[in-house]
């Protein structure tokens, strides 16, 4: 099974700043990476497919980058709508879920 | 608008049956698999496998394996999940979530998500 590692567990940004998020797998997902963000009783939301493709309807703040087993997500300048947990997800082989990265304000 | 409609919370003993649902609407639901997610409190989430509604065919991650059954009605665009006996250990919010694309790739995120079925089993 492939496992994501995500770092940090926390990171605290005020509004305004930039956020990066770090996913790292261990063995190469190739860009089969995805991107979620989910806030509190809420389900996932799609971010970023590919590694770098922004879904339907995600400001261009959010972007994406890496292949391999080297990722990160970037938002460029936080907005307080922002503020929630973060997952990436490996579909290259079978599926395997990060354990998340709670973005919370500064 | 692609919408995926769950069934209520449950509370269940150990040992009891359960199905919950998973109510697609505004695609066509024989031409996007769905996968069945687990996410315990506080944890990231888990593939528990996904279901082909065109043909009914499942493939069940291994630690679900004969656990847990898929099904899907296409009669009324529906997903099923079901235990034929449920543990303790099976608590936790279970999303239906649709492949990005059409017809089938194991390759492929998942871009619509139910609103989560909160499973609570306790004697």
């Amino acid at each position: 099974e492939i496992v994501m590692t995500q770092s940090p567990a926390t990171l605290s940004v005020s509004p305004g700043e930039r956020a990066t998020l770090s996913c790292r797998a261990s063995q190469s997902v190739r860009s089969y990476l995805a991107w979620y963000q989910q806030k509190p009783g809420q389900a996932p939301r799609l971010l970023i497919y590919g590694a770098s493709t922004r879904a339907t309807g995600i400001p261009a703040r959010f972007s994406g980058s890496g292949s391999g087993t080297e990722f990160t997500l970037t938002i460029s300048s936080l907005q307080s709508e922002d503020f929630a947990v973060y997952f990436c997800h490996q579909y290259n082989n079978w599926h395997t879920f990060g354990q998340g990265t709670k973005l919370e304000i500064k | 608008e692609v919408q995926l409609v769950q069934s209520g919370a449950e509370v269940k003993k150990p040992g009891e049956s359960l199905r919950i649902s998973c109510q697609c609407s505004g695609y066509s639901f024989t031409s996007y698999w769905i996968n069945w997610v687990r996410q315990m409190p506080g944890k990231g989430p888990e593939l528990m496998g996904r279901i082909d509604p065109s043909e009914s065919y499942s493939h069940y991650s291994p630690a679900f394996e004969g656990h847990v059954t898929f099904s899907a009605d296409k009669s009324i665009n529906t997903a099923y999940l079901q235990w034929s006996s449920l543990k303790a250990s099976d608590i936790g919010i279970y999303y239906c979530a649709r492949n990005s694309q059409a017809y089938g790739s194991g390759r492929d995120s998942f871009d619509y998500w139910g609103q989560g079925t909160l499973v609570i089993v306790s004697s």
